[in-house]
Protein backbone atom coordinates (compact mmCIF):
# COMPACT_ATOMS: atom_id res chain seq x y z
CA UNK A 1 0.00 0.00 0.00
CA UNK A 2 0.77 3.76 -0.35
CA UNK A 3 3.44 4.49 2.42
CA UNK A 4 5.29 8.03 3.32
CA UNK A 5 8.30 8.25 4.87
CA UNK A 6 10.07 11.08 6.73
CA UNK A 7 12.92 12.12 8.15
CA UNK A 8 14.92 12.60 10.22
CA UNK A 9 12.65 11.28 13.61
CA UNK A 10 14.44 13.78 15.75
CA UNK A 11 16.29 17.00 14.87
CA UNK A 12 18.27 18.73 18.36
CA UNK A 13 19.24 22.27 17.11
CA UNK A 14 20.24 25.34 19.01
CA UNK A 15 18.12 28.37 18.72
CA UNK A 16 18.70 30.37 15.56
CA UNK A 17 19.73 27.52 13.30
CA UNK A 18 17.87 25.70 10.32
CA UNK A 19 16.07 23.37 10.47
CA UNK A 20 14.71 21.25 7.32
CA UNK A 21 12.68 17.23 7.60
CA UNK A 22 12.18 15.65 4.21
CA UNK A 23 8.75 13.07 3.46
CA UNK A 24 9.08 11.18 0.53
CA UNK A 25 6.06 8.86 -0.68
CA UNK A 26 5.60 5.65 -2.32
CA UNK A 27 3.32 7.00 -4.93
CA UNK A 28 2.38 9.78 -6.79
CA UNK A 29 0.34 12.46 -4.46
CA UNK A 30 -2.46 14.80 -5.46
CA UNK A 31 -1.54 17.01 -2.87
CA UNK A 32 0.61 16.75 0.62
CA UNK A 33 -0.55 18.96 3.70
CA UNK A 34 1.91 19.84 6.63
CA UNK A 35 1.07 19.74 10.57
CA UNK A 36 2.16 20.43 13.35
CA UNK A 37 1.85 18.71 17.05
CA UNK A 38 2.91 20.21 20.09
CA UNK A 39 3.13 17.40 23.43
CA UNK A 40 -0.21 16.26 24.06
CA UNK A 41 -1.70 18.08 21.22
CA UNK A 42 -3.74 17.14 18.70
CA UNK A 43 -2.46 18.19 14.16
CA UNK A 44 -2.43 21.60 13.89
CA UNK A 45 -2.58 22.09 10.16
CA UNK A 46 -0.04 24.27 8.50
CA UNK A 47 -0.46 24.49 4.39
CA UNK A 48 -1.16 22.13 1.57
CA UNK A 49 0.82 22.33 -1.92
CA UNK A 50 -1.08 20.85 -5.00
CA UNK A 51 0.97 21.62 -7.62
CA UNK A 52 4.26 19.81 -8.97
CA UNK A 53 7.44 21.68 -8.30
CA UNK A 54 5.19 24.07 -5.60
CA UNK A 55 6.99 26.60 -3.14
CA UNK A 56 4.80 28.17 -0.44
CA UNK A 57 6.53 30.01 2.30
CA UNK A 58 4.89 31.49 6.13
CA UNK A 59 7.34 33.48 7.68
CA UNK A 60 10.00 32.02 8.73
CA UNK A 61 8.79 28.22 7.13
CA UNK A 62 9.07 27.39 3.53
CA UNK A 63 7.33 24.23 1.97
CA UNK A 64 8.59 22.52 -1.39
CA UNK A 65 6.32 19.75 -3.60
CA UNK A 66 8.87 18.14 -5.61
CA UNK A 67 8.12 18.19 -9.49
CA UNK A 68 7.09 14.26 -9.47
CA UNK A 69 4.64 14.92 -6.34
CA UNK A 70 6.36 12.47 -4.67
CA UNK A 71 8.51 13.95 -1.91
CA UNK A 72 8.51 17.10 0.00
CA UNK A 73 10.26 19.20 2.39
CA UNK A 74 9.65 21.89 5.48
CA UNK A 75 12.33 24.24 6.07
CA UNK A 76 12.41 26.03 8.85
CA UNK A 77 15.04 29.25 8.87
CA UNK A 78 16.11 30.84 12.59
CA UNK A 79 14.55 28.36 14.83
CA UNK A 80 12.60 29.87 18.14
CA UNK A 81 11.76 27.43 20.81
CA UNK A 82 8.25 28.20 20.01
CA UNK A 83 8.94 25.86 17.13
CA UNK A 84 9.05 22.88 19.16
CA UNK A 85 7.29 20.30 18.39
CA UNK A 86 6.25 17.48 16.05
CA UNK A 87 6.36 17.92 12.45
CA UNK A 88 3.99 15.55 9.91
CA UNK A 89 3.74 15.47 6.47
CA UNK A 90 0.04 13.72 5.51
CA UNK A 91 -0.30 13.24 1.60
CA UNK A 92 -3.38 12.53 -0.43
CA UNK A 93 -3.56 9.85 -3.39
CA UNK A 94 -5.63 9.85 -6.03
CA UNK A 95 -8.48 7.91 -4.93
CA UNK A 96 -9.93 10.91 -3.80
CA UNK A 97 -11.84 10.06 -0.43
CA UNK A 98 -9.79 12.55 1.50
CA UNK A 99 -7.54 10.06 3.06
CA UNK A 100 -4.29 11.10 4.60
CA UNK A 101 -1.71 8.56 4.61
CA UNK A 102 0.92 10.01 7.26
CA UNK A 103 4.72 10.09 7.61
CA UNK A 104 6.45 9.05 10.61
CA UNK A 105 6.89 12.67 12.03
CA UNK A 106 9.92 14.66 12.73
CA UNK A 107 10.00 15.97 16.59
CA UNK A 108 12.01 19.21 16.51
CA UNK A 109 13.48 20.25 19.81
CA UNK A 110 15.28 23.80 20.29
CA UNK A 111 17.82 24.20 22.38
CA UNK A 112 17.42 28.09 24.25
CA UNK B 1 -12.82 30.31 14.76
CA UNK B 2 -14.75 26.61 14.74
CA UNK B 3 -13.14 24.11 15.73
CA UNK B 4 -14.33 20.15 15.89
CA UNK B 5 -15.04 19.24 18.99
CA UNK B 6 -14.34 15.48 20.86
CA UNK B 7 -16.02 13.75 24.10
CA UNK B 8 -14.71 12.33 26.22
CA UNK B 9 -11.37 13.41 26.11
CA UNK B 10 -10.43 10.54 28.00
CA UNK B 11 -12.32 7.09 28.39
CA UNK B 12 -10.65 4.08 30.34
CA UNK B 13 -12.79 0.80 29.53
CA UNK B 14 -12.11 -2.93 30.07
CA UNK B 15 -11.09 -5.32 27.37
CA UNK B 16 -14.19 -6.73 25.89
CA UNK B 17 -16.29 -3.62 26.79
CA UNK B 18 -17.95 -1.22 23.82
CA UNK B 19 -16.87 1.97 24.14
CA UNK B 20 -18.56 5.00 21.46
CA UNK B 21 -16.40 7.75 20.61
CA UNK B 22 -18.09 11.01 19.99
CA UNK B 23 -17.31 14.26 17.60
CA UNK B 24 -18.85 16.93 16.06
CA UNK B 25 -17.52 18.15 13.27
CA UNK B 26 -17.49 22.21 12.05
CA UNK B 27 -21.00 22.76 11.67
CA UNK B 28 -20.60 23.65 7.06
CA UNK B 29 -18.24 20.73 6.62
CA UNK B 30 -19.08 17.49 4.92
CA UNK B 31 -16.60 15.39 4.57
CA UNK B 32 -15.55 13.53 8.19
CA UNK B 33 -12.46 11.45 9.38
CA UNK B 34 -11.20 9.44 12.22
CA UNK B 35 -7.45 8.64 13.09
CA UNK B 36 -5.95 7.28 15.61
CA UNK B 37 -2.20 7.58 17.30
CA UNK B 38 -0.51 5.44 19.44
CA UNK B 39 1.52 6.64 21.73
CA UNK B 40 4.44 8.08 20.15
CA UNK B 41 4.22 6.80 16.76
CA UNK B 42 2.29 8.27 13.82
CA UNK B 43 -0.96 9.18 13.03
CA UNK B 44 -2.92 6.15 11.06
CA UNK B 45 -6.41 6.64 9.15
CA UNK B 46 -9.25 4.89 10.25
CA UNK B 47 -12.17 6.04 7.89
CA UNK B 48 -13.38 8.60 6.04
CA UNK B 49 -17.41 9.60 5.79
CA UNK B 50 -19.26 11.63 3.38
CA UNK B 51 -22.89 11.80 2.92
CA UNK B 52 -23.77 9.35 5.27
CA UNK B 53 -22.01 6.42 4.03
CA UNK B 54 -18.03 5.49 4.26
CA UNK B 55 -15.77 6.60 1.36
CA UNK B 56 -12.73 4.24 2.75
CA UNK B 57 -11.44 2.51 5.63
CA UNK B 58 -8.29 0.76 6.28
CA UNK B 59 -7.18 -2.37 7.41
CA UNK B 60 -7.43 -1.58 11.19
CA UNK B 61 -10.93 -0.23 10.29
CA UNK B 62 -12.32 -4.11 10.68
CA UNK B 63 -15.73 -5.36 11.95
CA UNK B 64 -15.29 -4.66 15.54
CA UNK B 65 -15.61 -0.37 14.41
CA UNK B 66 -18.59 1.18 12.97
CA UNK B 67 -19.12 4.83 12.43
CA UNK B 68 -22.79 6.96 12.53
CA UNK B 69 -23.92 10.08 12.28
CA UNK B 70 -27.43 9.79 14.35
CA UNK B 71 -28.10 13.61 13.99
CA UNK B 72 -27.04 16.74 12.04
CA UNK B 73 -24.64 17.46 14.26
CA UNK B 74 -22.55 14.11 16.08
CA UNK B 75 -20.31 12.20 14.24
CA UNK B 76 -19.66 9.19 16.20
CA UNK B 77 -16.91 5.75 16.11
CA UNK B 78 -17.83 2.70 18.05
CA UNK B 79 -15.55 0.16 18.95
CA UNK B 80 -17.90 -3.28 19.84
CA UNK B 81 -15.40 -5.47 21.83
CA UNK B 82 -12.28 -3.26 22.94
CA UNK B 83 -8.98 -4.70 22.89
CA UNK B 84 -5.67 -3.93 25.02
CA UNK B 85 -4.28 -2.59 21.10
CA UNK B 86 -7.02 -0.42 20.95
CA UNK B 87 -5.38 1.52 23.31
CA UNK B 88 -4.22 5.23 21.55
CA UNK B 89 -5.77 9.08 20.97
CA UNK B 90 -8.31 8.95 18.84
CA UNK B 91 -8.54 12.12 16.82
CA UNK B 92 -11.57 13.30 14.67
CA UNK B 93 -11.24 15.49 12.17
CA UNK B 94 -13.58 17.16 9.31
CA UNK B 95 -13.09 19.24 6.22
CA UNK B 96 -14.98 21.34 3.70
CA UNK B 97 -14.00 19.40 0.47
CA UNK B 98 -12.24 15.96 0.27
CA UNK B 99 -9.46 16.76 -2.46
CA UNK B 100 -7.91 19.70 -1.85
CA UNK B 101 -8.88 20.83 1.31
CA UNK B 102 -7.61 20.81 4.71
CA UNK B 103 -8.37 18.66 7.33
CA UNK B 104 -9.10 20.30 11.01
CA UNK B 105 -8.33 17.81 13.64
CA UNK B 106 -9.87 17.87 16.99
CA UNK B 107 -8.47 17.41 20.65
CA UNK B 108 -8.56 13.88 21.00
CA UNK B 109 -10.21 11.00 22.97
CA UNK B 110 -7.14 9.19 24.78
CA UNK B 111 -8.73 5.87 25.30
CA UNK B 112 -7.19 2.81 27.71
CA UNK B 113 -8.63 -0.46 27.73
CA UNK B 114 -7.68 -2.18 31.17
Amino acid sequence: GQQVMQIPQYQHVQEGEDFTTYCNSSTTLSNIQWYKQRPGGHPVFLIQLVKSGEVKKQKRLTFQFGEAKKNSSLHITATQTTDVGTYFCAGMGSGNTGKLIFGQGTTLQVKP
Amino acid sequence: EPEVTQTPSHQVTQMGQEVILRCVPISNHLYFYWYRQILGQKVEFLVSFYNNEISEKSEIFDDQFSVERPDGSNFTLKIRSTKLEDSAMYFCASSAGKSNQPQHFGDGTRLSIL
